[in-house]
């Protein structure tokens, strides 16, 4: 069973730092099938990037994703105040199919 | 523009069994494979259960399988959930997800779009 650990559990920043997520896979992804999500307090989780660095629809390009294999990175370029939420990566086509990490809390610092 | 309204979420006792439903709308129901993903109180996420577009394909974490069933009726735009043998660990918010659709295999396709989701609380 492949497993998603992220780190930090939480980041403390300022609006305009530079925000890096990791995902580490306790095996290789398939194919790099990797999502990043965003969810903020009473929502939904939010598509942001699929296929490791492909952004979803009207995702702004200061979000951006990398990695292969095991490391997997999500980069926020500069923090807007919208972007403080907690963040999940998933894999897809792997037994179990589809698996989260714990997620990673980015906080204003 | 999509949207997917979950309902059926309670309080309901251990052992006991709930019917979840999700209203789509805005999209061609019948294109997408749907799924369910659940979250605890505070935690974080966890996939419960998929299904492709025609029903032809299910799919289930180990964590319910066997106790839940996953349906879909593309008559009435709808999915379902039907959970029985309910436990105090399957306490959650459950969300109905729509995946990106496409070509590829539905087990290669993450969710772009998600519902608000529906309490579920088990606990006697």
């Amino acid at each position: 069973e492949i497993v998603l650990t992220q780190s930090p559990g939480t980041l403390s920043l300022s609006p305009g730092e530079r925000a890096t997520l990791s995902c580490r896979a306790s095996q290789s992804v398939s194919s790099n099938y990797l999502a990043w999500y965003q969810q903020k307090p009473g929502q939904a989780p939010r598509l942001l990037i699929s296929g490791t660095s492909s952004r979803a629809t009207g995702i702004p390009d200061r979000f951006s994703g990398s990695g292969s294999g095991t490391d997997f990175t999500l980069t926020i370029s500069r923090l807007e105040p919208e972007d403080f939420a907690v963040y999940y990566c998933q894999q897809y086509g792997r037994s179990p199919t589809w698996t989260f990490g714990q997620g990673t809390k980015v906080e204003i610092k | 523009e999509v949207q997917l309204v979950e309902s059926g979420g309670d309080l309901v006792q251990p052992g006991r069994s709930l019917r979840l439903s999700c209203a789509a709308s805005g999209f061609t129901f019948d294109d997408y494979a749907m799924h369910w993903v659940r979250q605890a109180p505070g935690k974080g996420l966890e996939w419960v259960s998929g299904i492709t577009w025609n029903s032809g394909n299910t799919d289930y974490a180990d964590s319910v399988k066997g106790r839940f069933t996953i349906s879909r009726d593309n008559a009435k735009n709808s999915l379902y959930l039907q959970m029985n043998s309910l436990r105090a660990e399957d306490t959650a918010f459950y969300y109905c997800a729509k995946d990106v659709g496409g070509s590829i295999s539905w087990y290669r396709r993450p969710f772009d779009s998600w519902g608000q989701g529906t309490l579920v609380t088990v606990s006697s």
